[in-house]
């Protein structure tokens, strides 16, 4: 059974670097096609997909987000790290970590997330 | 990044189908056929309901069924049950650099 858990700071303030964690279990990321991306969602809106790492190494990022973003991996420790840079109100948000496996077809850009973690509410304020 | 674009709303009685849309363009849905739809029950996260415009994870009812047309995509709920009450959101491949999500839909179960 493939599980996921995100952890992380609950309040940042403007300015500052958010680190979230991705801990899961049920799976391996050094499995050829493996990987985990990152989803976050501001209350009471819509899905929006920010990062995510493959097997090996090989990362996406979404282009609006890509300069305020890095997303990296211990895979033995199984987990996936992702920080972003210069937090804002507006990126008030629950954030998601996902596994999928990837395919070439689409130069490894993601295409579906299942199962998705509980997520985790991050507040942006002073 | 351009979202696609979800009614914001539907229902239906139970036992009845309800349909939902997702409007892409030809950058998107329309030459891709990655297109994913996911349930979202208040404060849970999304579950994957169907994959690549049609097809369905293990363990997902054969009332949930998925299309595509041009650059709309649909998601048919049959036999509608009163645990399909939810948010509904589509996704796409958005060619190279992207991966874009709709903007959601709430269906109602009447």
């Amino acid at each position: 059974q493939i599980t996921l858990k995100e952890s992380g700071p609950t309040l940042v303030k403007p300015t500052q670097t958010l680190t979230l964690t991705c801990t899961f279990s049920g799976f391996s990321l050094t499995t050829y096609g493996v990987g985990v991306g990152w989803i976050r969602q501001p209350p009471g809106m819509a899905l929006e997909w920010l990062a995510l790492i493959y097997w090996d190494d090989d990362q996406r990022y979404s282009p609006c987000l890509s300069n305020r973003l890095t997303i990296t991996k211990d895979a033995y420790n199984n987990q996936v790290v992702l920080s972003m840079t210069n937090m804002d109100p507006v990126d008030t948000a629950t954030y998601y970590c996902g596994y999928t496996i990837g395919t070439s077809k689409t130069a490894w850009y993601p295409t579906w997330f299942d199962p998705w973690g509980q997520g985790t509410l991050v507040t942006v304020s002073s | 990044q351009s979202a696609l674009t979800q009614p914001p709303s539907a229902s239906g009685s139970p036992g009845q189908s309800v349909t939902i849309s997702c409007s892409g363009t030809s950058r998107d849905v329309g030459t891709y056929n990655y297109v994913s739809w996911y349930q979202q029950h208040p404060g849970k996260a999304p579950k994957l309901m169907i994959y690549e415009v049609s097809k369905r994870p293990s363990g997902v009812p054969d009332r949930f069924s998925g299309s595509k047309s041009g650059n709309t995509a649909s998601l048919t709920v049959s036999g509608l049950q009163a645990e399909d009450e939810a948010d509904y959101y589509c996704s796409s491949y958005a060619g190279r650099n992207n991966y874009v999500f709709g903007t959601g839909t709430k269906v109602t179960v009447l």
